[in-house]
């Protein structure tokens, strides 16, 4: 089917380890983003790319890098994990450059930092 | 810049009751409005949105929401929920034209229907 497809969906790490969460869409979107959600925070917007080799930083973009390679694939890297970084992470696209055009979400990667 | 505020962290409703989740956005522009529904456990989909014309708007599972511009308002009412509508909701706003502008969420309103 097509839509968002993000990986791992849990994942467990260590203070001080790093680890890439994976996004990949098949639809040809130009817009990407990466969200975390906490309890009664919302969704923060965390890095965004409008195109390949485009990336902009969001609300929250400490303790995170991302690249856009391709038009498919926006992974963020944690580069060393910290407990405040505990979170739920969803990836979301839509067809640029529109700001009417629906974000689709991906399922969500549950990470815990211990 | 934009901002949302959904004044309801959490709303508890009895099945068959009506409910009204309330939004109200600051911005200096026209903007787009939408409302997510985020099932527990799963990623965010599109409940129903307002981009231009009637401001009355119907969405998906019989929900429905009403911009009104004078009061920056755009809030999310359901006659009659259902055991199955209890989510978080999410009301979201993004300025008309603004190209890559990225969409900004309310913190979310928690619903929860009791039967």
């Amino acid at each position: 089917n097509a839509g968002v497809t993000q990986t791992p969906k849990f994942q467990v790490l260590k203070t001080g380890q790093s680890m890439t969460l994976q996004c990949a869409q098949d639809m040809n979107h130009e817009y990407m983003s990466w969200y975390r959600q906490d309890p009664g925070m919302g969704l923060r917007l965390i890095h965004y790319s409008v195109g390949a080799g485009i990336t902009d930083q969001g609300e929250v973009p400490n303790g995170y890098n991302v690249s856009r390679s391709t038009t498919e694939d926006f992974p963020l890297r944690l580069l060393s994990a910290a407990p405040s970084q505990t979170s739920v992470y969803f990836c979301a696209s839509r067809d640029s450059p529109s700001g009417a055009n629906v974000l689709t979400f991906g399922a969500g990667s549950r990470l815990t930092v211990l | 810049a934009q901002s949302v505020t959904q004044l309801d962290s959490q709303v508890p409703v009895f099945e068959e009751a009506p409910v009204e989740l309330r939004c109200n956005y600051s911005s200096s522009v026209s903007v787009y409005l939408f409302w997510y529904v985020q099932y527990p456990n799963q990623g965010l989909q599109l409940l129903l949105k307002y981009l231009s014309g009637s401001t009355l708007v119907k969405g998906i599972n019989g929900f429905e929401a009403e911009f009104n511009k004078s009061q920056t308002s755009f809030h999310l009412r359901k006659p009659s929920v259902h055991i199955s509508d209890t989510a978080e909701y999410f009301c979201a706003v993004n300025p008309w034209n603004s190209g890559n502008t990225p969409l900004v969420f309310g913190k979310g309103t928690r619903l929860s229907v009791i039967a």
